[in-house]
């Protein structure tokens, strides 16, 4: 499979924990994209890497989420003490990063519930 | 006023069926535009991007009118597997990432 691949790909966590998701993209894209999609709502921005340099990070990154990038391929999305408003789908896209219009592949995404 | 705005529907058609769906965007600086289909706890798939002379795919055309900053996506003989939420999909001013509408659920009924 070369698509975007997710793992894991639900998660179950109590309040308070903390929790890694990784994302593998599409080998040759340089470009790769954390969303948000909760019920009901389109995804929302979350950040983005061109290779493994962060170059966007929306306001809905709180200081309890990180994301690294560390070699330019995969990239992991970190929530450190969770609440249950984090409760969502976590999508993860990438492009091939030639052009800013680039289209851009979503993964399956990891769905996280915060009991 | 929501960057991106579309109808949440859901729109029920019997197959066969023409439907249309229309978005609006507010940032005038926006210089793409896509739609995306997503099928139940899904992730999205891009449908086709949106060019100002208007583009086609088969069963599917979409239109762009920048001057009322509206995007249009209409399907033609609807089928049972069009069945999905449509997403409307605007790229903000040069920058990468993508501004998502709600969705616009369509149902397509035997």
């Amino acid at each position: 499979d070369t698509g975007v691949s997710q793992n894991p790909r639900h998660k179950i966590t109590k309040r308070g924990q903390n929790v890694t998701f990784r994302c593998d993209p599409i080998s040759e894209h340089n470009r790769l994209y954390w969303y948000r999609q909760t019920l009901g709502q389109g995804p929302e921005f979350l950040t983005y890497f061109q290779n493994e340099a962060q170059l966007e990070k929306s306001r809905l990154l709180s200081d309890r989420f990180s994301a690294e990038r560390p070699k330019g391929s995969f990239s992991t999305l970190e929530i450190q003490r969770t609440e249950q408003g984090d409760s969502a789908m976590y999508l993860c896209a990438s492009s091939l990063g030639v052009s800013p219009t680039d289209t851009q592949y979503f993964g399956p995404g990891t769905r996280l519930t915060v009991l | 006023r929501k960057e991106v705005e579309q109808d949440p529907g859901p729109f029920n058609v019997p197959e066969g069926a023409t439907v249309a769906f229309n978005c609006t965007y507010s940032n005038s600086a926006s210089q793409s535009f896509f739609w995306y289909r997503q099928d139940c706890r899904k992730e999205p798939k891009l449908l086709m991007s949106v060019y100002s002379s208007g583009n086609e795919d088969g069963r599917f055309t979409a239109q762009l009118n920048r001057a009322s900053q509206y995007i249009s996506l209409l399907i033609r003989d609807s089928k049972l597997s069009d069945s999905a939420t449509y997403l409307c999909v605007v790229n903000k001013g040069g920058y990468s990432t993508l501004t998502f509408g709600k969705g616009t659920m369509l149902l397509v009924s035997p």
